[in-house]
């Protein structure tokens, strides 16, 4: 069974460049996660999807910052414009929806905004 | 509020023993589950083990065990017989409400153990 997929794994952008990060979730697990750690820093909730529908979108930092998840399969997150504040491992994590005692994490995207 | 801290920044521990990281959690709702997760200098984030508050039992899972003390609200992982693969850094995670609801996850700081050999 395949794991957690992100792409790409690294990203280097110009401030104010648009930057797309991908996720393909474990298959059939409907829970999907983003997360980001920037430099130094905890790990912070970004969103949940549960399918297609976004269940919380609290950790969103602002509208830059755009999700989606169309047909409940893969995720993109879409920074746009980027800044340099936005510069960190974003991690996607997925679980399926019955059992919540394990959640897998994909490998993660370096995104690093000069 | 939700909160997990992790207080050891850095461990170290000889190959072969035990080593254990320390973390605690404060959440107001009784279900929640904790979470234990190791990164390798690769990066990715690799599941270790789950405890439930509900469990009876501490969570074991080969060479790893989670020393669960509800009332302290305390979650320690142990490592017994460490080996230098082991060295990694250690998040504690924690999630409320119960195992079939979804949910973020709230990592602590992060704990960087290194192993010698």
């Amino acid at each position: 069974e395949a794991g957690v997929t992100q792409f790409p794994s690294h990203s280097v952008i110009e401030k104010g460049q648009t930057v797309t990060l991908r996720c393909d979730p474990i298959s059939g697990h409907d829970n999907l996660y983003w997360y980001r750690r920037v430099m130094g820093k905890e790990i912070k909730f970004l969103l949940h999807f549960v399918k297609e529908s976004k269940q919380d979108e609290s950790g969103m930092p602002n509208n830059r910052f755009l999700a989606e998840r169309t047909g409940g399969t893969y995720s993109t997150l879409k920074v746009q414009p980027a800044e340099l504040e936005d510069s960190g491992v974003y991690f996607c994590a997925s679980s399926r929806r019955d059992r919540n005692t394990e959640a897998f994490f994909g490998q993660g995207t370096r995104l690093t905004v000069v | 509020a939700q909160k997990i801290t992790q207080t050891q920044p850095g461990m170290f521990v000889q190959e072969k023993e035990a080593v254990t990281l320390d973390c605690t959690y404060d959440t107001s709702d009784p279900s929640y589950g904790l979470f234990w997760y190791k990164q390798p200098s690769s990066g990715e984030m690799i599941f270790l083990i789950y405890q439930g508050s509900y469990d009876q039992q501490n969570a074991t899972e080969g060479r790893y065990s989670l020393n669960f003390q509800k009332a302290r609200k305390s979650a320690n992982l142990v490592i017994s017989a460490s080996q230098l693969g082991d060295s990694a850094m250690y998040f504690c995670a924690m999630r409320e409400g119960r195992y079939n609801q979804g949910g973020k996850l709230i990592f602590g700081q992060g704990t960087e153990l290194s192993v010698k050999p």
